[in-house]
């Protein structure tokens, strides 16, 4: 069966620091990969998706960045963290069909405080 | 792209009562999902339901794809049934989910 992981589960960093979150799928090959934010308020905001290895969209301009640099590994990045990133990371995998009908599956998320 | 609307915001039950949770989505659609967030923040898949009605034990899912809506009912509710439900479409021609604001419930003892 298919696994999401995601790690860490939470993160204290100061602002200007870098941030590595990482995300892997067991179980499956050639998912679309996708990272949300959760911030206060409770909507879940899209950020990146790839549809393959080192193929990354991006939905919303920011402080961050997104890498794919294997098939099932997708990992959320900054340089220089601000305190505006805070907030609940979550990756998620689904299956890629041309039919578009697919169910998405998520990882048990990152807290991200940044101070 | 697609707005996904959720109603109400908020629900507060006593254990023991149903309840009707309504997502509203502006387009078309080729599938949406119902999740529940549990206090720890993890999204648990509860129904993947393009359209028809689906049950799963005290849950049950309607989803009227020509009227664009989904209904999610939660029949005698548990102190554990407490969360956010959230519901997630994707645009007409895409695949990438895109979720409401959320329900809040919260179920009394």
């Amino acid at each position: 069966s298919q696994t999401i992981h995601q790690w860490p589960a939470t993160l204290v960093q100061p602002v200007g620091s870098p941030l590595s979150l990482e995300c892997t799928v067991e179980g499956t090959s050639n998912p679309n990969l996708y990272w949300y934010r959760q911030a206060a308020g409770r909507g879940l905001q899209l950020l990146f998706y790839s549809v393959g290895i080192g193929q990354i969209s991006s939905e919303v301009p920011q402080n961050l960045s997104a890498s794919r640099p294997q098939d099932r590994q997708f990992i959320l990045s900054s340089k220089k963290l601000l305190l505006s990133d805070s907030g609940f990371y979550l990756c998620a995998w689904s299956v890629r069909t041309v039919s578009l009908n697919t169910e998405a599956f998520f990882g048990q998320g990152t807290r991200l405080t940044v101070v | 792209g697609i707005q996904v609307e959720q109603s109400p915001p908020d629900l507060i039950l006593q254990e023991g009562a149903n309840s009707t949770l309504r997502c509203n989505f502006s387009d078309s659609v080729n599938n949406l999902q119902w999740f529940h967030q549990n206090p720890w923040g993890q999204l648990i898949n509860l129904f993947y339901i393009p359209s028809g009605t689906k049950q799963n034990g005290r849950l049950s899912a309607t989803t009227v794809a020509t009227e664009r809506y989904s209904l999610l009912y939660i029949s005698s509710s548990q102190t554990t049934d407490s969360g956010v439900y959230f519901c997630a479409a994707p645009s007409g021609g895409s695949y990438i989910p895109t979720f409401g604001r959320g329900t809040s419930l919260i179920v009394h003892p």
